[in-house]
């Protein structure tokens, strides 16, 4: 297992509404990556956070966004949720942001369901 | 523009007979190149990456990859597979200097014993 914590693991919205999804990162790492894993797809990054500033972002609109912490766990937020937001959201943290290199220790993701 | 493609949904083989699970990319330069595992209800885990160096790199659980520069190809092996190696695994790059990685569909693999 790695250090990598995910809350909630499951979650129920509906259209319209805002969620807040929750990542601590494995001790020591300072860069944080969000992922949407859909159904039987792989994952799809959204973006990365390095000592608390975005680092880059995916082709998600500016609906999904985030935070890192000054002790590097992380927030993904999304609002207005839709229907197609219905995925595995995979937090991964890495020891730093190393342009690419690193080995990226993924918590154990959280289920989002919009209804 | 990335892409990485696992031309596989399903491998089938047989407990002790060698697997192979493939994976091309479509990258810019010299990427960095990864294998990912994924069992029901988890989340990823790290098996190899390649940097640089030796083509064959040697990962976790006995599996390895071969890195193919001329045909952009990273496929995973293993010599003798186990039936607790069924799982979904996924090949993924980065761009070197970026921060954006880019995984494949996922390969699922079934071990039967």
């Amino acid at each position: 297992e790695t250090g990598v914590t995910q809350s909630p693991t499951h979650l129920i919205k509906t259209r319209g509404q805002q969620v807040t999804l929750r990542c601590s990162s494995q001790s020591g790492h300072n860069t944080v990556s969000w992922y949407q894993q859909a159904l039987g797809q792989g994952p799809q990054f959204i973006f990365q956070y390095y000592r608390e500033e975005e680092n880059g972002r995916g082709n998600f609109p500016p609906r999904f966004s985030g935070l890192q912490f000054p002790n590097y766990s992380s927030e993904l937020n999304v609002n207005a949720l839709e229907l197609d937001d219905s995925a595995l959201y995979l937090c991964a943290s890495s020891l730093d942001r190393s342009g690419g290199r690193e080995t990226q220790y993924f918590g154990p993701g959280t289920r989002l369901l919009v209804l | 523009a990335q892409s990485v493609a696992q031309p596989e949904d399903q491998v089938n083989v047989a407990e002790g007979n060698p697997l192979t699970v493939k994976c091309t990319y479509s990258v810019s330069g010299n990427p960095y190149l990864f294998w990912y595992v994924q069992y029901p209800n988890r989340g990823l885990q790290f098996l190899l990456k390649y940097i640089t160096g030796d083509n064959l790199v040697k990962g976790s659980y006995g599996f390895e990859a071969e890195f193919n520069k001329s045909q952009t190809s990273f496929h995973l092996k293993k010599p003798s597979a186990l039936v607790s190696d069924s799982a979904l695994y996924f090949c993924a790059v980065s761009k070197r200097g970026g921060f954006k990685t880019i995984f494949g569909a996922g390969t699922r693999l079934f071990v039967k014993a």
